[in-house]
């Protein structure tokens, strides 16, 4: 099956870009996604990239795949108090159809 | 909001109750998931339905019950839980569960502690 790993903590100021960071096992994962959840409310979709693409663009949301290393990262550009929250990596696992999450990492911006 | 919506929001139980969650989404999606959060593991999925059908049971103990009565609602039953059930529980709906394009939709969650 698929793990799925993430730093637990980031910290940035405000106007800083962010760069969560997220490793997987699974090659054959076809769909690698981004959730945020911010306190006391369920996961919200970010941004989903397939894996025959290296970036995704989307407004202030950059994905990047390396496929080689199976590597995924999510940056936020200009980032806000109100990104603050957890951000959770998951994987399609292909033969169960299911996806595994990574344990998330919590994102504090500072003003 | 993501269109699909959980009852209760919080729920503090003890471990001879007998207490459901419910689920409803308004996408007009054919299937519906449950997963648990606790506060020490990543996510973890436990049923799938997909078509009113469960296909996917991961290892769930039988204190957990699933039922899906219709593409737009689900139900977790619970009895006699244990403390380390306490965890969030979400549910999430996407178009088809077979599809490997399918993107899954969270609801805010189930706050529930077991005393």
């Amino acid at each position: 099956g698929e793990d799925v790993e993430q730093s637990l903590f980031l910290s940035v100021r405000e106007g800083d870009s962010s760069v969560i960071n997220c490793t997987y096992t699974d090659s054959s994962s076809t769909y690698l996604y981004w959730y945020k959840q911010e306190p006391g409310a369920g996961l919200q979709l970010l941004t989903y990239i397939f894996s025959n693409m290296d970036m995704k663009q989307d407004q202030r949301l950059t994905v990047l795949l390396n496929k080689k290393d199976k590597h995924l990262s999510l940056r936020i550009a200009d980032t806000q108090t109100g990104d603050s929250a957890i951000y959770f990596c998951a994987g399609m696992d292909t033969g169960r159809r299911a996806l595994t999450f990574g344990s998330g990492t919590r994102l504090q911006v500072q003003p | 909001e993501t269109g699909v919506t959980q009852t209760p929001r919080h729920l503090v139980m003890g471990m001879t109750n007998k207490k459901s969650l419910k689920c409803e989404q308004h996408l007009g999606h054919n299937a519906m998931y449950w997963y648990k959060q606790s506060a020490k593991k990543p996510l973890e999925l436990m049923f799938v339905y997909n078509f009113k059908e469960q296909t996917e049971n991961n290892s769930v103990p039988s204190r957990f019950s699933p039922e899906c009565p219709n593409s737009s609602h689900l139900f977790l039953h619970l009895h006699t839980l244990q403390p380390e059930d306490s965890a969030l529980y979400l549910c999430a709906s996407s178009q088809d569960w077979t599809v490997f394009t399918d993107t899954q939709y969270f609801g805010p969650g189930t706050r529930l502690t077991v005393l």
